[in-house]
């Protein structure tokens, strides 16, 4: 059973396109996550989700819209692709909001944009 | 405001070596430090945590990490090296009013045969 998974691996698009990349838990945590991982495989939070609600966001163009239909999927939107966006996306869950709590990291999503 | 620092981009060692990763932390509270691991093409997954309690701490695959607060540091070590213990290395610091880890910049592990 995949705890954190997301869709699709990869993604491969053209400039000014528009693209969603869906996750979902299925291990009943509270809080969602999305990082951007880049090429120098720096770790940076794009968002935080808890309960539906965001929460935290983290100085990020609004091209990017992130959207919880429920407590299990936290869905990012990308307007408008630019090359600097081309990365890979990482969701992550947490049990809840405590400073001690582990993350849980999908496989991520690669994404490049030409 | 807290930060990583991780010294060390890369580390080679020998098959059967001991691993040594870096990692000093700096935060205006007691910390809670984290050590994940990233494998190719993979997400990351929890090694180990420090919380409170005791300093020496236990992860998976035999790793593990102290936690020492005059040195600020809390390294990961490993007494033998295996070819599958290649990937990438996080350490991350959580604490001080912000439940979003700060992580720090990645060390890779190259395990030579």
């Amino acid at each position: 059973d995949t705890a954190v998974s997301q869709t699709p691996k990869y993604l491969v698009t053209q400039m000014g396109n528009d693209k969603s990349i869906k996750c979902e838990q299925n291990l009943g945590h509270d809080t969602m996550y999305w990082y951007k991982q880049d090429s120098k495989k720096f770790l940076k939070i794009m968002f935080s989700y808890n309960n539906k609600e965001l929460i935290i966001n983290e100085t990020v163009p609004n091209r990017f819209s992130p959207k919880s239909p429920d407590k299990a999927h936290l869905n990012l939107h990308i307007n408008s692709l630019e090359l600097g966006d081309s990365a890979v996306y990482f969701c992550a869950s947490s049990q809840g909001t405590g400073i001690n709590n582990e993350q849980f990291f999908g496989p991520g999503t690669r994404l490049t944009v030409l | 405001a807290q930060s990583v620092t991780q010294l060390g981009s890369h580390v080679s060692v020998s098959e059967g070596a001991l691993v040594l990763l870096r990692c000093n932390y700096s935060s205006s509270v007691p910390p809670y430090l984290f050590w994940y691991v990233q494998y190719p093409n993979q997400g990351l997954q929890l090694l180990l945590k420090y919380t409170t309690g005791a300093t020496l701490v236990k992860g998976i695959n035999g790793f593990e990490a102290e936690f020492k607060k005059s040195e600020t540091s809390f390294h990961l070590t490993k007494p033998s090296a295996h070819m599958s213990d290649a990937a990438e290395y996080f350490c991350a610091v959580s604490g001080g009013g912000s439940y979003i880890p700060t992580f720090g910049r990645g060390t890779s592990l190259i395990v030579h045969p």
